[in-house]
């Protein structure tokens, strides 16, 4: 049983489009990273979020904590074909604990 | 700031055989490094946490003996895998922790294939 959910698995879209990406779970954690990996290459941390309710920015993305810190959420704006990859998200149910990942999100934009 | 190397980047071996992955960071020091390892398509499986100068805590399913993890220093951890066979070939990535940090760097990934 995955501790962490991510939805969609598979996503393709035409570049322009927005999207969401979704992380679900029914435990809390105390936070919550999302990370960005390329095809033989290591996971790249893009944000990490500790807050409840707690929005980041970052450029196009937007990231959310859910306010009971069980579930996340990003948003990428006006999708370009450098944001190809695949979308981890990884959370610790406590401070300083091991990170476990969610089965990520692959995403495809199409130019 | 933040880097985490791994050496060597691809390994070929003969079954049977054993091969040792360097897990460094090299501006900051690493009180806890973990390892996972990566099927294709698949996520990141935690195999052990490590902390400097302790015994790794494995994974409930990772065999001990099999994958002999060393944290002797703040900026050098090493995977070995002993007596590797072709099950064993896989995407191996190592993460480094500082002290008191959230946040965890992640290196680039070992490609191990068993032959």
């Amino acid at each position: 049983t995955q501790l962490l959910e991510q939805s969609p698995q598979f996503l393709s879209i035409q570049e322009g489009e927005n999207l969401t990406v979704y992380c679900n779970s029914s435990s809390v954690f105390s936070s919550l990273q999302w990370y960005r990996q390329e095809p033989g290459e290591g996971p790249v941390l893009l944000v990490t979020v500790v807050t409840g309710g707690e929005v980041k920015k970052l450029k196009r993305l937007t990231f959310q904590f859910g306010d009971a810190r069980k579930d996340s959420s990003l948003h990428i704006t006006a999708a370009q074909p450098g944001d190809t990859g695949l979308y981890l998200c990884a959370g610790e149910k406590t401070s300083y604990d091991k990170v476990i990942f969610g089965p990520g999100t692959s995403l495809s934009v199409i130019p | 700031g933040a880097v985490v190397s791994q050496h060597p980047s691809w390994v070929i071996c003969k079954s049977g055989t054993s091969v040792k992955i360097e897990c460094r960071s090299l501006d900051f020091q690493a009180t806890t490094m973990f390892w996972y390892r990566q099927f294709p398509k698949q996520s990141l499986m935690l195999m052990a946490t490590s902390n400097e100068g302790s015994k790794a805590t494995y994974e409930q399913g990772v065999e001990k003996d099999k994958f002999l993890i060393n944290h002797a220093s703040l900026t050098l951890s090493t995977l070995t895998v002993t007596s590797a066979h072709p099950e064993d070939s896989s995407f191996y990535i190592c993460s480094a922790r500082g002290l008191g940090s959230y946040e965890q760097y992640f290196g680039p990934g070992t490609r191990l294939t068993v032959t």
